[in-house]
């Protein structure tokens, strides 16, 4: 049973390159989200999607992209990589009810991205 | 001011010790609260779930909910070391969007 997949765990990039953080969950959870982890800042959500072909931004959106085209898969797209993008990055996932999410949130193992 | 406040810590306790954790917060909408054990390295996972005020005991553990004062706890009873972790609470108005407060580090010494 995998839950929530993450790829890569460790990516290093240079200012103004692009790239995608892979997620994917087995679970067939309607909401998933994507979190950046800085410290002393706690988590704070980029993007969510509570089904196919349906996303909403968070807190914290400039400069990142999302689509979910598949019930498993929310890929995080950053555009042009700056430095301060450098974090921790988590996807989540969980079951919806009454139309919002329910609190219990399936966490990936986190992927460490640094800009240079 | 964020909208979920939490002590950073490092908090450091003997083994056995009972800890307090804590959050405040100042949104009236949050129904749905929670609380997330983080282990270094790797990714939250709910510990506690309750649905707005009063209390919930699961085990060694217990949350407490006091929407009147906008005050949320866990408690944690004989403690160990394998409690050693950041505890992240968080919140929800019953919406999208879950808001986590920044996290304490809890530190069990045997």
């Amino acid at each position: 049973n995998a839950g929530v997949t993450q790829t890569p765990k460790f990516q290093v990039l240079k200012t103004g390159q692009s790239m995608t953080l892979q997620c994917a969950q087995d679970m067939n959870h309607e909401y998933m989200s994507w979190y950046r982890q800085d410290p002393g800042m706690g988590l704070r959500l980029i993007h969510y999607s509570v089904g196919a072909g349906i996303t909403d931004q968070g807190e914290v959106p400039n400069g990142y992209n999302v689509s979910r085209s598949t019930t498993e898969d929310f890929p995080l797209r950053l555009l042009s990589a700056a430095p301060s993008q450098t974090s921790v990055y988590f996807c989540a996932s969980s079951q919806t009810l009454a139309g919002g999410v329910t609190g219990e949130l399936f966490f990936g193992e986190g992927s460490r991205l640094t800009v240079l | 001011q964020k909208e979920v406040e939490q002590d950073p810590g490092p908090l450091s306790v003997p083994e056995g010790a009972i800890v307090s954790l804590n959050c405040t917060y100042s949104n009236s909408a949050f129904q749905y609260f929670m609380w997330y054990r983080q282990y270094s390295r790797k990714g939250p996972e709910l510990l506690m779930y309750t649905y707005s005020s009063g209390n919930k005991e699961d085990g060694r553990f217990t949350a407490q909910v006091d929407k009147s004062s906008k005050y949320i706890s866990l408690f944690i009873r004989d403690s160990q070391p394998s409690d050693s972790a950041t505890y992240l609470c968080a919140m929800n108005n019953a919406g999208n969007m879950l808001t986590f407060g920044g996290g304490t580090r809890l530190m069990v010494k045997p």
